[in-house]
């Protein structure tokens, strides 16, 4: 299995909704990556896990809060999320440690906040 | 802080023809990693050619070839043979060689291909 998948693959939500995306990959890489895409923009890096421990912090706003059960799984929950929010969510992931290596992108989760 | 700079917002080529992307950027590291990745509309992002910047020797994966000059920090992308799948937003990456860090992504190159 050499992919990565997320879901789900489009989410509305309103300003007061609690919602999780999720992202998967059972390829053994030990790092993994949250960014968020505007529309035209390039991908912006939010979070980098590294063997399950939170390595990187973008200054994220607290109400996106990842999380990283294990090694195959991660989430991003989202609360409170403002309209400016809106945008797609691209998780990564990559063997980890010292030695070069390439990171492989899920398809995105498009996000709409009401 | 590493910045990527790609000063072409798009390119248009015509099929069959070779079409050459440039990209800057600038970083106090010695020991880097250069990427391209290609994004058609609404599809997943996937990586065309890595560089190490350790090597001298230019990257090449079948029509895709890279010119990395890393005194001058530059490392230009050309396609050969430009096929209609080639369409997409192409964004040059920079990564730090040591621990799990995230790409740096320039703000990207809208390729068109003229049939």
């Amino acid at each position: 299995d050499t992919e990565v998948t997320q879901t789900p693959k489009h989410l509305v939500m309103g300003m007061t909704n609690k919602k999780s995306l999720k992202c998967e990959q059972h390829m053994g890489h030990r790092a993994m990556y949250w960014y968020k895409q505007k529309a035209k923009k390039p991908p912006e890096l939010m979070f980098v896990y590294s063997y399950e421990k939170l390595s990187i912090n973008e200054s994220v706003p607290s109400r996106f809060s990842p999380e990283c059960p294990n090694s195959s799984l991660l989430n991003l929950h989202l609360h409170a999320l403002q309209p400016e929010d809106s945008a797609l969510y691209l998780c990564a992931s990559s063997p980890g440690g010292q030695a070069y290596n390439e990171q492989f992108f899920g398809p995105g989760t498009r996000l709409t906040v009401l | 802080a590493q910045t990527v700079t790609q000063s072409q917002p798009e390119m248009s080529v015509q099929e069959a023809e070779t079409v050459t992307l440039s990209c800057t950027y600038d970083t106090s590291e010695s020991d880097y990693y250069l990427f391209w990745y290609k994004q058609p509309p609404s599809r997943q992002m996937i990586l065309v050619i890595r560089q190490e910047a350790y090597k001298q020797q230019n990257a090449t994966e079948n029509r895709f070839s890279v010119n990395f000059q890393k005194a001058a920090k530059s490392f230009s992308l050309k396609i050969s043979d430009s096929q209609l799948g080639d369409a997409a937003m192409y964004f040059c990456a920079y990564r730090s060689r040591g621990g799990a860090d995230g790409l740096t992504f320039g703000k990207g190159t809208h390729l068109i291909i003229q049939p």
